[in-house]
């Protein structure tokens, strides 16, 4: 079967950093995608990795290594607005996306 | 520039009732998607549509049915409601090539009694 794998909750402090693992097992492998989520709002769009390594977008930093089929969201420099769920997605051989459960991210002063 | 649409925002449904969720984006992006969303379970497809006149199941399709007569609107119904479908629905659309992004709408919860 197809699984998606990632921390319930996490908490963290502001101003500091945090890292969101997230393993996966999927028929195929065509990208995996990080996604942001809010309390009663719709997930948006953080980050995608096909390649292995690093992909850097300002605060947030997303890599992925397909052999060992692991990926992290790292988060700088912690604001209290990134308190939110962090979506893993892997897209598979069908060209579909299999979602983790999501990981909680409290953030505390 | 609206994105994705959804109506309605929220929804109480009597068990056995019929009910269409509807959505509509508005930046011609080929592929739109039905997902339920339920506490503790990732995200999951329910059916999707790569095109305008197309359209396929995805992990959880019992009990719902779509069409895709445009590219605008991928409207969901549930033909007689049991309350296992109280969940929040959100739609989604993408431009339909490889390593697109899908685009999600505002969602809708619905519950059923």
């Amino acid at each position: 079967g197809q699984n998606i794998d990632q921390p319930t909750e996490m908490t963290a402090t502001e101003g500091a950093i945090v890292q969101i693992n997230c393993t996966y097992q999927t028929s195929g492998f065509n990208g995996l995608f990080w996604y942001q989520q809010h309390a009663g709002e719709a997930p948006t769009f953080l980050s995608y990795n096909v390649l292995d390594g690093l992909e850097e977008k300002g605060r947030f930093s997303s890599f992925l290594s397909r052999s060992k089929g692991y990926s992290y969201l790292l988060l700088k420099e912690l604001q209290m607005k990134d308190s939110a769920s962090y979506l893993c997605a892997v897209r598979d051989s069908n060209y579909q996306l299999i979602w983790g459960a999501g990981t909680k991210l409290i953030i505390k002063p | 520039i609206a994105g994705i649409t959804q109506a309605p925002t929220s929804q109480i449904l009597a068990a056995g009732r019929r009910m269409t969720l509807r959505c509509t984006q508005d930046m011609r992006h080929n592929a739109m998607y039905w997902y339920r969303q339920d506490l503790g379970l990732g995200l999951r497809l329910i059916h999707y549509s790569n095109t305008a006149g197309t359209t396929g199941k995805g992990e959880v399709p019992d009990g719902y049915s779509v069409s895709r007569a445009n590219t605008d609107d991928f409207p969901l119904t549930l033909a007689s409601a049991v309350p296992s479908q109280t969940s929040v629905y959100f739609c989604a659309s993408s431009d339909g090539r490889a390593g697109d992004t899908q685009y999600f709408g505002p969602g809708t919860r619905l519950t059923v009694l």
